[in-house]
């Protein structure tokens, strides 16, 4: 079974529509991240939360909100979803003392 | 400002013939260069990190070297499993954990 999940796989959505991509992970870690990969541009980071009362703003949060309900699931939400939000997105987790992240499998979002 | 530089882009090789792939960052005070494998639909794969120049690891045809500017991948007599997506990123001084992603390298294995 994946230690790191991701729902759902594919979105397609419309502007303007609120969506929310979860994620769960089973390996213990506390920190959890939010990734957002556009081709040519690499991974860049949205949102990380350190443990369930830390959320913090990555480089691109803006139009992006997290909730982080429990030490395993982090969630992310598109409060009105617009067409350059369109990319892959991926959750992250890794663990206090050690610096590998670790991915889920990754949401694939398009917004017409 | 922080940045990874990964090249070339995209490299096309024959089963067999070995190449090397580059990072290079202007991160001051590296704290860590990690390469990650990534194939087409899936989240990227940890490969490797690297923390000190002249630190080397191996993994399968996979070698992964760190100087004081730049690191290289080196696939060593590829095959076509190893066709992917590899990406390098680096750790933000004073920013616990976070990583910064170059925009990868995409390989191509031909049998």
């Amino acid at each position: 079974d994946a230690d790191v999940t991701q729902t759902p796989r594919n979105r397609i959505t419309k502007t303007g529509k609120r969506i929310m991509l979860e994620c769960s992970q089973t390996k213990g870690h506390d920190r959890m991240y939010w990734y957002r990969q556009d081709p040519g541009l690499g991974l860049r980071l949205i949102y990380y939360s350190f443990d369930v009362k830390d959320i913090n703003k990555g480089e691109i949060s803006d139009g992006y909100s997290v909730s982080r309900q429990a030490q395993a699931k982090f969630s992310l939400s598109l409060e009105s979803a617009i067409p350059n939000q369109t990319a892959l997105y991926f959750c992250a987790t890794s663990t206090l003392g050690t610096d590998t992240q670790y991915f889920g499998p990754g949401t694939r979002l398009t917004v017409l | 400002e922080d940045q990874v530089t990964q090249s070339p882009e995209a490299l096309r090789l024959q089963e067999g013939e070995s190449s090397s792939l580059n990072c290079s960052y202007t991160v001051s005070g590296l704290r860590g260069l990690f390469w990650y494998r990534q194939d087409p639909g899936k989240g990227p794969e940890f490969l490797f990190t690297l923390y000190s120049a002249g630190e080397e690891k191996e993994k399968e045809r996979l070698k992964a070297t760190l100087t004081k500017k730049e690191s290289f991948l080196h696939i060593t007599a590829p095959k076509p499993e190893d066709s992917a997506t590899y990406l390098c990123a680096v750790r933000i001084p004073f920013n616990d954990y976070k990583l910064s992603f170059g925009a990868g390298t995409t390989v191509t294995v031909r049998a």
